[in-house]
């Protein structure tokens, strides 16, 4: 079956490094999204990742395991406005370029 | 640029009424449009996917009379939610992946703001 797996929620302390792990099942693969949504607002693109390895963009990261169906975002230096929710989205191999999406990481960064 | 536009950005009416959504492209051309619905602390759920010039495909479980998709040009696609009641009250957010560029496989979908739909 498809299975995009993510945690429902982490905290951690402004200026803190925080990792949101994400582990996918699909039925075929044809890169790695991760997306930023704040309460009410429609996502926003963080990275992609479609070979194995690390991508770094700024204070963001992403990495990407294939044979492992495992990837992570990687936040640094947190800001508080951080604080929202990390969707991980698997592409399929459909012509259209489907996204299946996790259920979202709720990021929480306090003072 | 890959500036994806939606609206009306809230509805509030009554349940058996009809709600038009809109979604453009505003800055370049997308083939095709994608329809999600999220619930609130859920994930996006896809409904369909717009083909400009030809019919939607809906994921199993959507009602495609119910959730009516035309994609008129390559700039617009809208979803027609008709007779709305309670049940269909969601946040309703598009998407587009930007066409033409080098670059394509790697580009990601850009979404529009969405519509936050409530029906009494």
């Amino acid at each position: 079956g498809q299975n995009i797996d993510q945690p429902t929620e982490m905290t951690a302390t402004e200026g803190a490094i925080v990792q949101i792990n994400c582990t996918y099942q699909t039925s075929g693969f044809n890169g790695l999204f991760w997306y930023q949504q704040h309460a009410g607002e429609a996502p926003t693109f963080l990275s992609y990742n479609v070979l194995d390895g690390l991508e770094e963009k700024g204070r963001f990261s992403s990495f990407l395991s294939r044979s492992k169906g495992y990837s992570y975002l990687l936040l640094k230096e947190l800001q508080m406005k951080d604080s929202a929710s990390y969707l991980c989205a698997v592409r399929s191999t459909d012509s259209w370029g489907k996204l299946q999406f996790g259920a979202g990481t709720q990021v929480v960064v306090t003072p | 640029g890959a500036v994806v536009s939606q609206h009306p950005s809230w509805v509030i009416c009554k349940s058996g009424t009809s709600v038009k959504i809109e979604c453009r492209s505003l800055d370049f051309q997308a083939t095709t449009m994608f329809w999600y619905r999220q619930f609130p602390k859920q994930s996006l759920m896809l409904m369909a996917t717009s083909n400009e010039g030809s019919k939607a495909t809906y994921e199993q479980g959507v009602e495609k009379d119910k959730f009516l998709i035309n994609h008129a040009s390559l700039t617009l696609s809208t979803l027609t939610v008709t007779s709305a009641h309670p049940e269909d009250s969601s946040f309703y957010i598009c998407s587009a992946r930007e066409l033409g560029r080098p670059d394509y496989s790697n580009q990601p979908q850009h979404f529009g703001d969405g519509t936050r739909l409530s029906i009494l």
